[in-house]
């Protein structure tokens, strides 16, 4: 089974602050990564498929970096804005599927 | 365009009872997945269809788990004899091809067994 674990569980900022979450995965037959934002009560929204190592991805205020040789993704929002607090998924893509890892939940403060 | 929508958004049901849970993809998408989310986890893969054929059912938990796509657009999730333990966030995601591109969720449905 694979391991997927994201880090922090929860976090709560101020409005303005910049942040970043962590995800770990097995580093071995890597394929891709998927990055979701979840609002509550809303569809789980794409935000990066990550596939080569050192990879880097931006939209808008967030951006994503890929280490596949050691297994990790990092997730930064610059300047939070509290239409930002949601959850956020990574997932490894594993024979042909996505395996979440339980997410970071975050919570901006106006 | 749409987007992936799933029926009914809420279901609450007795312990032993049968429901169906229905997603409608993205028109043109091959590709359809179910997950499950329990409380306090990420989603879990359940089933994945490529075209009107179930590709990988491995994640279903036990046989009163069964999906159908008959025409490789709708899917039913069915369950039968609900138990508690079944309650959780039903998501439907679809794909263009399957393989690494996104994969687009519903809403969810929130199914709860009392």
């Amino acid at each position: 089974i694979l391991n997927v674990e994201q880090s922090p569980q929860s976090l709560h900022v101020q409005e303005g602050d910049s942040t970043n979450f962590t995800c770990s995965f097995p580093s071995s037959n890597f394929y891709a990564l998927h990055w979701y934002r979840w609002e509550t009560a809303k569809s789980p929204e794409a935000l990066f498929v990550m596939t080569l190592n050192g990879d880097e991805k931006k939209k808008g205020r967030i951006s994503a970096t890929l280490n596949t040789k050691e297994g990790y993704s990092y997730l930064y929002i610059k300047g939070s804005q509290p239409e930002d607090s949601a959850t956020y998924l990574c997932a490894p893509l594993w024979g042909g599927k996505l395996i979440f890892g339980q997410g970071t939940e975050l919570s901006v403060k106006p | 365009g749409a987007g992936v929508s799933q029926t009914p958004s809420n279901k609450v049901t007795e312990k032993g009872k049968y429901v169906e849970l229905r997603c409608d993809p993205i028109s043109g998408h091959t590709a359809l997945y179910w997950y499950r989310q329990s409380l306090g986890q990420g989603p879990e893969f359940l089933i994945y269809f490529q075209g009107t054929g179930a590709a990988d059912d491995s994640g279903l938990p036990n046989d009163r788990f069964f999906a159908v796509r008959p025409e490789g657009s709708v899917s039913t999730l069915k369950i039968q004899r609900t138990e508690r333990g079944d309650s959780a966030v039903y998501l439907c995601a679809s794909s263009y091809s399957g393989g690494p591109g996104t994969q687009y969720f519903g809403p969810g449905t929130r199914l709860t067994v009392l």
